[in-house]
């Protein structure tokens, strides 16, 4: 079946670094790939859309200069925590689509911000 | 706007138990409904859906029924499994195509 590869699994950076997270779609092009951000005990809430070839759209009160999205090919997209800090610690999952496919998730990247 | 409510966890249950997780959607028109599971260090995954008022999704033993009247789609199973240990998800999707919208979770353990 389709899998979505996302990349680290985790990763810790010290405060002020940059962070790259990538999710590929393994076995199918993902015309749509969706970030999301986990807190602890709490539900995935949706920082943004991305569509192959085109800009990311972000949901409100996300900062798009902070979490830089590119999804530059049908199977790969990126988020880049730019200038991370303590409370940008969390869980990102990614989740990729085809046009008439459910969404299918990435396992996660748990980011720790020292 | 669109939202889902799930009941809050734990859930705590003994095998072979009842299961209930009671999930209630807000939505304009008439979104899909979602249940999704996530087990320790995995993942989520798909565990079933339905897609029009009525409908009833079933996997692996787990049931769950659109109820437009109440705006719910709660998730049962009969008799769990120490297995069925994990995080429950209930999620909508208010036109095809676009992003999930998910409750707040709710973690299942079962004991032998």
């Amino acid at each position: 079946g389709a899998v979505v590869s996302q990349h680290p699994s985790w990763v810790i950076c010290k405060s002020g670094t940059s962070v790259k997270i990538e999710c590929r779609s393994l076995d199918f092009q993902a015309t749509t790939m969706f970030w999301y951000r986990q807190f602890p005990k709490q539900s995935l809430m949706l920082m943004a859309t991305s569509n192959e070839g085109s800009k990311a759209t972000y949901e409100q009160g996300v900062e798009k200069d902070k979490f830089l999205i590119n999804h530059a090919s049908l199977t790969l997209s990126t988020l880049t925590v730019t200038s991370a800090h303590p409370e940008d610690s969390s869980f990102y999952i990614c989740s990729a689509r085809t046009q008439d496919s459910p969404l299918h998730f990435g396992n996660g990247t748990r980011l720790t911000v020292t | 706007g669109n939202s889902v409510t799930q009941m809050e966890g734990p859930v705590t249950l003994s095998e072979e138990a009842f299961l209930t997780i009671n999930c209630t959607y807000t939505a304009t028109g008439y979104p899909s409904l979602f249940w999704y599971v996530q087990y320790p260090g995995e993942g989520l995954q798909l565990l079933l859906k339905a897609t029009k008022a009525d409908d009833k999704g079933s996997n692996k033993g787990f049931e769950a029924t659109y109820r437009k009247e109440t705006t719910s789609f709660h998730l049962e199973k009969g008799s769990v499994q120490v297995s069925d240990s994990a995080v429950y998800f209930c999620a909508l999707m208010a036109q095809a195509g676009t992003a999930l919208i998910f409750g707040k979770g709710t973690t299942l353990s079962v004991s032998s």
